[in-house]
């Protein structure tokens, strides 16, 4: 069964800093999703990665895949106080539809 | 615009009573699926459907059920059996297969009194 593992699950940064959120996986897998949720709200879908390699941009957000070292990261360039939120990490299941979750990553950036 | 609603955006329930969450997309989409999501927690799949008249269960399903009549409807139950039910509660749908992208709705926010 598939693991999705964030880390960390806290971040307190300084605008204008750069950081990575973590994303791992237990088993193969060849896609990998980022979510975003602000708090009280739903979440809202960031990056769609499909292949091992690939990369998104997405303003000062950035994220890549590698397939082979089950890895996923997102790197906030120059962070500014809107990207204050909860990211979350999802892989799909083996057989079915579902998709398996990573705890989320909780990201505060003060001024 | 096609997208997935739900309706109420806040409900309150009594101890011991049942009550019914709505799921609504027009996406086409043949898979659905609820989660709920305690403060400050992570997203716990309850139950999922891939097609009309099949759902499967979840990590939590109990005292929770859902139905899947239509395609584009997929209702959740909280039943007083569901002990601790007070949370937020997140419906998405997906096209059918291995995996794919979810879409959610904007979420029910459930409070027993």
């Amino acid at each position: 069964e598939l693991k999705v593992e964030q880390n960390p699950l806290f971040l307190s940064m300084q605008e204008g800093k750069n950081y990575t959120i973590y994303c791992n996986y237990s088993t193969t897998s060849d896609r990998l999703y980022w979510y975003r949720q602000d708090p009280g709200k739903s979440l809202e879908s960031l990056f769609v990665l499909l292949s091992n390699g690939a990369v998104k941009q997405e303003g000062r957000l950035m994220a890549s895949l590698d397939t082979k070292a089950r890895l996923s990261t997102l790197h906030i360039t120059a962070a500014v106080h809107d990207l204050s939120a909860t990211y979350f990490c999802a892989g799909p299941y083996s057989s079915a539809s579902k998709i398996i979750f990573g705890s989320g990553t909780r990201l505060s950036i003060r001024p | 615009d096609g997208g997935i609603t739900q309706s109420p955006k806040y409900l309150f329930r009594k101890e011991g009573q049942n009550v019914t969450l709505s799921c609504e997309q027009n996406l086409n989409h043949d898979a659905m699926y609820w989660y709920r999501q305690d403060p400050g927690q992570g997203l716990r799949l309850i139950y999922y459907s891939q097609i009309v008249n099949d759902f499967q269960k979840g990590d939590i399903a109990e005292g929770y059920s859902v139905s899947r009549e239509k395609k584009e409807s997929f209702p959740l139950t909280v039943t007083s059996a569901q002990k601790n039910p007070t949370a937020f509660y997140l419906c998405a749908s997906s096209v059918q297969g291995s995996g794919h992208e979810q879409f959610f709705g904007p979420g029910t926010r459930l409070t027993v009194l």
